[in-house]
């Protein structure tokens, strides 16, 4: 079975500066695809950014970006430019290769609380 | 307009009474889930249906009975409620597994249940 793994419960950052969050996860397969969620005191879940374990290209999305180690089993999201709306709750999330039924689900790791320091 | 929606968004209700939460998506995916957020901010998978067939029933208790009347809907029914049911719940979506690289998920906002 997969496992998503998020060692920090809490991470803190000054507006404007950059803060990575780190997620590691423990797979057998070859292809997956790993996904940031962002969840705000307002609880939606909203999509920060996806990567494809097939592709080396790291994936980034305007401030966003992941640092993608696929030997080592990592996916850390770098945050450039904090801003205080990007204070919520951060979950890193594994989705296994569309082969079989079963596969769509997400496992998520345990998630990340970002503050932003004015 | 909203992709996925969810009614309620709060439940408050007692032991033993017996409720339903809706989900309606309209960006035409065939799949649909639901998850369980403890309170801990745990997220962990429930269900998932494609196009109206269960497909994933992660050893939820048999109170907890799904229902989707057709691929945009997925309502979830749970009898007997008990204080461990308090968490939030997300319906989500995402295209079929034929459709190739569709496969991320989107969620609704969310509903907060409170057995009291």
């Amino acid at each position: 079975a997969q496992t998503v793994t998020q060692s920090q419960p809490e991470m803190s950052v000054q507006e404007a500066e950059t803060v990575t969050l780190s997620c590691t996860y423990d797979t057998s397969e070859s292809d997956y695809y790993l996904f940031w969620y962002k969840q705000p005191p307002s609880r939606q879940m909203i999509l920060v950014i996806r990567q494809e374990a097939y592709k080396q290209q790291n994936a980034t999305e305007n401030r966003f970006s992941v640092n993608f180690q696929k030997a080592a089993k990592s996916f850390s999201l770098k945050i450039s430019d904090s801003q205080l709306g990007d204070a919520a709750m951060y979950f890193c999330a594994y989705r296994g290769f569309i082969s079989n039924f079963g596969n769509e689900k997400l496992t998520f790791g345990t998630g990340t609380r970002l503050t932003i320091i004015p | 307009d909203t992709a996925v929606s969810q009614t309620p968004k709060y439940l408050v209700t007692q032991m033993g009474n017996d409720k339903s939460i809706k989900c309606e998506q309209n960006l035409g995916h065939d799949t649909m889930y639901w998850y369980k957020q403890d309170s801990k901010k745990f997220l962990k998978i429930m269900f998932s249906y494609n196009n109206k067939e269960l497909i994933i029933n992660e050893t939820v208790p048999n109170r907890f009975s799904p229902k989707s009347p057709d691929k945009a809907h997925l309502n979830l029914h749970i009898n007997s409620l008990e204080l461990g049911d308090s968490a939030v719940y997300f319906c989500a979506s995402s295209q079929d597994r034929a459709s190739g690289a569709k496969e991320t998920q989107y969620f609704g906002p969310g509903t907060r249940l409170l057995v009291l």
